[in-house]
Parts: structure tokens; sequence; C-alpha cells
């Protein structure tokens, strides 16, 4: 069974700095698929970055990129600049290519805390 | 664009209610769709997926279940519920077919059982 480790329940930094969260997963499969999602106040789960396995080259999505790790099995979210609406709990996130019908399996999450 | 509904939003019970949480998808055809549970302080734990009317595959054993009536459409239900039961409820959606894709998730169901 797949799972998903990430090892900072809680992060604080500055506006305007830079942040790094932290995710290791376990897998046997080759080809998969992680995500990073974001939970804002509202408990609305939203997409922050999506990264393909068999792709080498890491994902980014404006102020977000991810450092993705295969054989390490790691795939960390940086935050650039960051800013106070990024304060939400960050969850990593796999599935494996079945087909695209099997579920997510998440971590426990990073609770970020961007301070003015 | 696709969107995604659940109602209602915020529920609270007492134990040995029964329980149906409705989850319909817009302005997409046969979704995958999937029932999670956010108990305080953790992550997501699958609960149910269904990758048509009437096919429901069940993650976790419990007293909850699950039911694909129509084609956008997804319950979750219980005829007794458990204080075990209480948590955030969320459902998802994805495209059918092809290499695994983004799950967009609806803005969830808060569930007190007291």
């Amino acid at each position: 069974a797949q799972t998903v480790t990430q090892s900072q329940p809680e992060m604080s930094v500055q506006e305007a700095e830079t942040v790094t969260l932290s995710c290791t997963y376990d897998t046997s499969e080759s080809n998969y698929y992680l995500f990073w999602y974001k939970q804002p106040p509202s408990r609305q789960m939203i997409l922050v970055i999506r990264q393909e396995a068999y792709k080498q080259q890491n994902a980014t999505e404006n102020r977000f990129s991810v450092n993705f790790q295969k054989a390490a099995k790691s795939f960390s979210l940086k935050i650039s600049d960051s800013q106070l609406g990024d304060t939400a709990m960050y969850f990593c996130a796999f599935t494996d290519s079945g087909g695209g019908a099997d579920g997510l399996t998440f971590g426990k999450g990073t609770h970020l805390i961007i301070q003015p | 664009s696709q969107t995604i509904h659940q109602w209602p939003a915020t529920l609270v019970q007492p134990v040995g209610s029964p329980l149906s949480l409705e989850c319909t998808v817009e302005g997409t055809s046969n979704p995958n769709l999937y029932w999670y549970r956010q108990a305080a302080g953790r992550g997501l734990q699958l609960l149910f997926y269904s990758v048509g009317i009437g096919q429901i595959s069940s993650e976790v054993p419990q007293n909850l279940s699950a039911s694909r009536p129509q084609d956008r459409q997804f319950i979750l239900s219980s005829k007794k519920l458990l204080l075990s039961d209480s948590g955030f409820y969320l459902c998802a959606w994805t495209k059918a077919g092809g290499p695994a894709d983004t799950q967009y998730f609806g803005p969830g169901t808060r569930l007190t059982v007291l």
C-alpha cells in the first residue's frame, strides 16, 4: 500500500519569504502522480500543483514549484514570495496510474502560517 | 465549466439517526466520483469511489454506504450514525478513463454527531 508522509505539522514564516514543505512517499509503482492541495480556513480543497512521475522536469505554477526526486521518493513544495493568503493547510497526495479510478492517498498535512 | 455541489453544508445529528449527504457534478458526463472523510487534525481518508451508475467500491469497512443513482449524483448514507462518524466529508470528481487526472473537490459537509 502507498503511504505519504509529511514530517512538518506546522511551519511559520514572514510574508515575502520563501518556504519549503516536505513530503515523502512510498510506492512500488513506477508510474504515478503527485499533488499538492491547499486547504484554507474555508476547508475547500484547492489544487496547487501536479507532477507526473514519468516527467523529469519539475512542475511550476507561478510562485509555486516542486522539487521531485523520484529515486529518493521525495516531493517538496516551494512557495516563493509568500503572501498572507498562502496561510492554509497543505496536503501532499499520491495516486497511481491505474485507469484514473483510484482515490488519492493523502499525508496528514502541514499547517503553514504566513506572518505579516 | 464543471462545478461540484454538496449539501447540506453543516449537519448536527444525534447518535443512531440516519444520514444522507448528497453530491452532484455539473458540466461533465460519466465522471469518477469519490467520498472522503477528514477527521479533526488529520488528512483525508478515501471512503468510496464510483466509476459509473450503480458501481461503488468501498475502501474502508464501516457503517456508511454510498450510492450513485444517476450519472452525476453521489450519495453517502448511514442507517445509524456513530459518534466516530463526526468529521468533514468531501466529495470529489475526476474525468473517467485515461491516465490519472486531477481530482476536484466540493465545498464539503461538516457533520457533528452528538
